[in-house]
This record gives C-alpha cells, sequence and structure tokens, in this order.
C-alpha cells in the first residue's frame, strides 16, 4: 500500500532540538507537494508548513517560522521538519501529509490524500 | 492569516439523519476548500476538495457546496461509520488554515 512512516518523535525538554522523518512507501515523494501537519492532545488539526517538489519553496505558519525547517531527500524518499527552540505549545502528534494537487482552471487545488500514522511530540520540562 | 469558522462545534444525530455542516472564511478563498474525516486515534482522511469534488472511494452520501465565503458539508443519510470530527481546510493562501473542527456523536 501506498504509506507515510514518520519517526523522531520523542519528549524534549523547553528549548531543545528534535528532527522529525518521514518515509514514503511505494510511490515516488519526488513527484508531490509535501506538508507536516499536527494536533495537540485533545485539540484539532493545524497546519504547520510545506515544501515544493524539489525543495527549493518552503511555507510556514507564522507560530514556527524561524524554528522549524521542512526539507526532503527525495533520492531517499523521504521529508523531515527540523524543530528548534522547542516550546510547551509544541506538544502535538505531528503528521507528514501528501498533497495530490490537482489543476483547476488556472490554478491548484491540494488534496491531502495520503497521511502518516503520526508522531508524538512533547516538550516539557 | 484566513480564519476559518465551523458550525456548529458538535452535533448529536441519529443513523439515518442528514447532516450538514457549515464552514465560513474570514475572507474570500474561490472554491479552495476541502472537508476532512478524523475518527479518535486516526490520521484525517479526505473526504472533498475542491469545494464539492468528492474525492475517490468516498461514498457518494458525502457532499459539498459553496464558494466564496460559505461552504457547506453534508451527509445525506449518516451512517454508523460517519460518527467522527470533521473539519474544513482553506488551501487558497497561506498559511493553510483548517476550521476547529465539527464533532457528530451518537444521539
Amino acid at each position: 500500500d501506498v504509506q507515510l512512516v514518520e519517526s523522531g518523535g520523542a519528549l524534549v525538554q523547553p528549548g531543545g532540538s528534535l528532527r522529525l522523518s518521514c518515509v514514503a512507501s511505494r510511490f515516488t515523494l519526488s513527484n508531490y507537494w509535501m506538508q507536516w501537519v499536527r494536533q495537540a492532545p485533545g485539540k484539532g488539526l493545524e497546519w504547520v508548513a510545506n515544501i515544493n517538489r524539489d525543495g527549493k519553496e518552503q511555507n510556514y505558519v507564522d507560530s514556527v517560522k524561524g524554528r522549524f525547517t521542512i526539507s526532503r531527500d527525495n533520492a531517499k524518499n523521504s521529508l523531515y521538519l527540523q524543530m528548534n527552540s522547542l516550546r510547551v505549545e509544541d506538544t502535538a502528534v505531528y503528521y507528514c501529509v501528501r498533497d495530490n494537487d490537482v489543476k483547476h482552471n488556472s490554478y491548484w487545488l491540494d488534496i491531502y490524500d495520503i497521511w502518516g500514522q503520526g508522531t508524538m511530540v512533547t516538550v516539557s520540562s | 492569516a484566513i480564519q476559518m469558522t465551523q458550525s456548529p462545534s458538535s452535533l448529536s444525530a441519529s443513523v439515518g439523519d442528514r447532516v450538514t455542516i457549515t464552514c465560513r472564511a474570514s475572507q474570500g478563498i474561490r472554491n479552495d476548500l476541502g472537508w476532512y474525516q478524523q475518527k479518535p486515534g486516526k490520521a484525517p482522511q479526505v473526504l472533498i476538495y475542491g469545494a464539492s469534488s468528492l474525492q475517490s472511494g468516498v461514498p457518494s452520501r458525502f457532499s459539498g457546496s459553496g464558494s466564496g465565503t460559505d461552504f457547506t458539508l453534508t451527509i445525506s443519510s449518516l451512517q454508523p461509520e460517519d460518527f467522527a470530527t470533521y473539519y474544513c481546510l482553506q488551501d487558497y493562501t497561506y498559511p493553510r488554515t483548517f476550521g476547529q473542527g465539527t464533532k457528530v456523536e451518537i444521539k
């Protein structure tokens, strides 16, 4: 089956760093935009960041700009999220998500069609 | 950032009921809107993209409508497996933003 598998979640102290990884199976990562979406315990979904097919364009939610970096290694079929200066409010399950975008007239529509199982990041002292 | 406001935040319904969830954007987003279903302990799944296009494999009892600022997700006849939380997501601009979610519970 087509799937995404995340790893790297852990318990870390405030101010610490963590690197999440996501490996794609049975599809070629380089054909897709990819994103990270997170969900704090008992809360809703929050889009965190995305990256284009060749890795040259990234976008972030304001709350993580300057602290998180999304990257990819298409040769390894892998996506990453480097998280620095972690805060208690970054505690969440982090999902790796494929965007199977489609063209509609002159613009593109996102379809987040494949999600990983999630990896838990806990920021606490 | 564009704010997405869903209503209601929760609802109770019976199997066979028609259910409608609304999502309002703080500014116009064309039809750049998706709907996602999430069951407890699971990752979300896409139901609708482009406001009204049904994702492959999703039952036809799900439908979406709307454009601009006001959108609707309708479940024509609620089934036991539909009890879940539903989120709208705008993909018109960055940052992408989700609605706060609507929890559909069994009456």
